[in-house]
């Protein structure tokens, strides 16, 4: 059971819209720590796509935007292409594990 | 352009020890905290461990404190993880990754390493 709970898979046609949710609680996303999220396609390196909540950084499309309320975040891709099929991971800080947390992964399928 | 090496990765008996390394490049390596993450087959990212910039502050996630230790060679610019105590559910690919800062808790990984797997059983 991960800390971060995220939908097991989503799932969207080319060109579509998608959103992937984050919900975390008061000890990590509700006390104020940034959510980052990661973009792993099997067999490769996990890799950073927003940073401190809203931030992309350098290279990752603008079809790929952020935000943070409360306790949860959320990941929006919007014109869904082929390529966006992987698995997509948020993470935080959880201060009373004093740990770094991960949601459990989204699967993203583009049918 | 920043790259992260893992190596040392095999397969080992439950109860032995394994130690792992991350060579790094691209980078001034002493100006960053370090993490170590896995991933089970078939499942999701866990952190591991951290240490940050001058190895004044290590932490490690509850799965393996006591059974790992965490280090590295600012000289060599290498990170490790010494493992002992291996149990088949330490079989992982562990990921070696770079901090966005010295030290501090509310931050990202950037970049990863490409991973290498350890292998527990009998």
């Amino acid at each position: 059971q991960s800390v971060l709970t995220q939908p097991p898979s989503v799932s969207g046609a080319p060109g579509q819209r998608v959103t992937i949710s984050c919900t975390g609680s008061s000890s990590n996303i509700g006390a104020g720590y940034d959510v980052h999220w990661y973009q792993h396609l099997p067999g490769t390196a996990p890799k950073l796509l927003i940073y401190g909540n809203t931030n992309r950084p350098s290279g990752v499309p603008d079809r790929f935007s952020g935000s943070k309320s409360g306790t949860s975040a959320s990941l929006a891709i919007t014109g869904l292409q082929a390529e966006d099929e992987a698995d997509y991971y948020c993470q935080s800080y959880d201060n009373s594990l004093s740990a770094w947390v991960f949601g459990g992964g989204t699967k993203l399928t583009v049918l | 352009e920043v790259q992260l090496v893992e190596s040392g990765g095999g397969l080992v008996q439950p109860g032995r020890s394994l130690r792992l390394s991350c060579a790094a490049s691209g980078f001034t390596f002493d100006d960053y905290a370090m993490h170590w993450v896995r991933q089970v087959p078939g499942k999701g990212l866990e952190w591991v461990s951290s240490i940050s910039w001058n190895s004044g502050r290590k932490g490690y996630a509850d799965s393996v404190k006591g059974r790992c230790t965490i280090s590295r060679d600012n000289a060599k610019n290498s990170l490790y993880l010494q493992m002992s105590g291996l149990r088949p559910e330490d079989t992982a690919l562990y990921y070696c990754a770079k901090d966005r800062a010295a030290a501090g808790e509310n931050n990202w990984f950037d970049p990863w390493g490409q991973g290498t797997l350890v292998t527990v059983s009998s």
